[in-house]
């Protein structure tokens, strides 16, 4: 069966330190893979999205990135935090295309903190 | 472009009582409808979904039914209980979206 983990679970960072959090996805080939954000009030928004290794797309202008170093590996990354970065950022993987493309699965989330 | 529309709560409900979230959408074409459940601390769980127009989805004693005349897929459940707490995203994905559109969530708080 397919699993996904995100780390780190938690995360407290200074306003203008680097960030790294990282997605693996297991038990599966080429998947696409997701990056939302959850902020406190707000709904989830799409940030990221990538079909294949070096592959990204961005949904909304913001001072993150994401690469795709591997096939099931999605990382984001910034170079300098801001306050409004704080959040729970989830990353999602689906099926390449049809029908199982329709279906998301997360991942458990991982919870910032920028002060 | 592709909206979600949910009430955002927080719902409080006793135990065993009838529960209805109720979701709308705006959207081109005909998206697939989605139901995700978020407990305490967790990430998002796919609770149920609808692909085509009068589809009912249904998992756990929840069910949603694809309404496109009145673009609704409204959650219910017939008899809740405690461990049903949580909050629900009513969710679509657009024939030409990548990502999915979210409502900002219902919180289900459910009392003993």
């Amino acid at each position: 069966s397919q699993t996904i983990h995100q780390w780190p679970a938690t995360l407290v960072q200074p306003v203008g330190s680097p960030l790294s959090l990282e997605c693996t996805v297991e038990g599966t080939s080429n998947p696409n893979l997701y990056w939302y954000r959850q902020a406190a009030g707000r709904g989830l928004q799409l940030l990221f999205y990538s079909i294949g290794i070096g592959q990204i797309s961005s949904e909304v202008p913001q001072n993150l990135s994401a690469s795709r170093p591997q096939d099931r590996q999605f990382i984001l990354s910034s170079k300098k935090l801001l306050l409004s970065d704080s959040g729970f950022y989830l990353c999602a993987w689906s099926g390449l295309s049809g029908s199982s493309r329709e279906t998301q699965y997360f991942g458990p989330g991982t919870r910032l903190l920028v002060l | 472009g592709d909206s979600v529309t949910q009430m955002e709560g927080p719902v409080t409900l006793s135990e065993e009582a009838f529960l209805t979230i109720n979701c709308t959408y705006t959207a081109t074409g005909y998206p697939s409808l989605f139901w995700y459940v978020q407990y305490p601390g967790e990430g998002l769980q796919l609770l149920l979904k609808a692909t085509k127009a009068d589809d009912k989805g249904s998992n756990k004693g929840f069910e949603a039914t694809y309404r496109k005349e009145t673009t609704s897929f409204h959650l219910e459940k017939g008899s809740v209980q405690v461990s049903d707490s949580a909050v629900y995203f009513c969710a679509l994905l657009g024939g030409g979206a990548d990502g999915l559109t979210f409502g900002k969530g219902t919180h289900l708080i459910i009392q003993p």
